[in-house]
């Protein structure tokens, strides 16, 4: 079965320091997404993307955060000056089109800034 | 969005039926009812999706109250493997002025023991 993959599982970064979260979607969906976990909390919804661009941000998505499709493979999440609190696990998630139901979740990169 | 409340937690018994109630009395014609589980930190998996007819596949049945205001997950024979966090999330599908992206609440921990 087709699955979405995250590398890398855990990441330590020193405060300040740039981090790229990598996600492989299932190869034919079109809808991609990054959500995050503060230890303890709830899943927080960070941003969409679609056809190349940002559909949606919330206001977690700050200007050190960037979103990229680079190839037609990965999606990945940039922290630009990663900070204390950007500790948590990062999930990539991905739909097939605009009437799926289903979103397909990776099983996440614990980031710890230091 | 509608805004849902579920129990905390929950405890069921190995092989018996798990029921978890969701409350979501502002839900609009248009929203569906989507249930998700996270297993211990890992990313969330989709579960069952309804609208206003009862709905089931092999993981789970989702019963929807006829005024839609609240639903019911049953899991018809838990196992040790469900122990996990159920979320119920309600809103509009990809593609109706919406991105897709899903708004977690705390959900109900379902503790299932032998």
């Amino acid at each position: 079965e087709p699955e979405v993959t995250q590398t890398p599982s855990h990441q330590v970064t020193q405060m300040g320091q740039e981090v790229i979260l990598r996600c492989v979607p299932i190869s034919n969906h079109l809808y991609f997404y990054w959500y995050r976990q503060i230890l303890g909390q709830k899943v927080e919804f960070l941003v969409s993307f679609y056809n190349n661009e940002i559909s949606e941000k919330s206001e977690i998505f700050d200007d050190q955060f960037s979103v990229e499709r680079p190839d037609g493979s990965n999606f990945t999440l940039k922290i630009r000056s990663t900070k204390l609190e950007d500790s948590a696990m990062y999930f990539c998630a991905s739909t097939l089109t605009s009437e799926s139901y289903e979103q397909y979740f990776g099983p996440g990169t614990r980031l710890t800034v230091t | 969005d509608a805004k849902t409340t579920q129990p905390t937690s929950m405890d069921c018994a190995e092989g018996r039926a798990a029921n978890l109630p969701c409350n979501h009395s502002t839900i609009s014609g248009n929203e569906y009812v989507y249930w998700y589980r996270q297993i211990h930190s890992q990313g969330p998996q989709y579960i069952i999706h309804g609208l206003k007819n009862n709905e089931t596949n092999e993981m789970a049945s989702l019963i929807i109250t006829e005024d839609r205001k609240s639903s019911t997950l049953i899991l018809p024979h838990a196992t040790l493997r469900d122990t996990a966090v159920y979320y119920c999330i309600v809103r509009v599908p990809s593609g109706s002025s919406n991105t897709g992206k899903l708004i977690f609440g705390q959900g109900t921990t379902l503790q299932v023991k032998p």
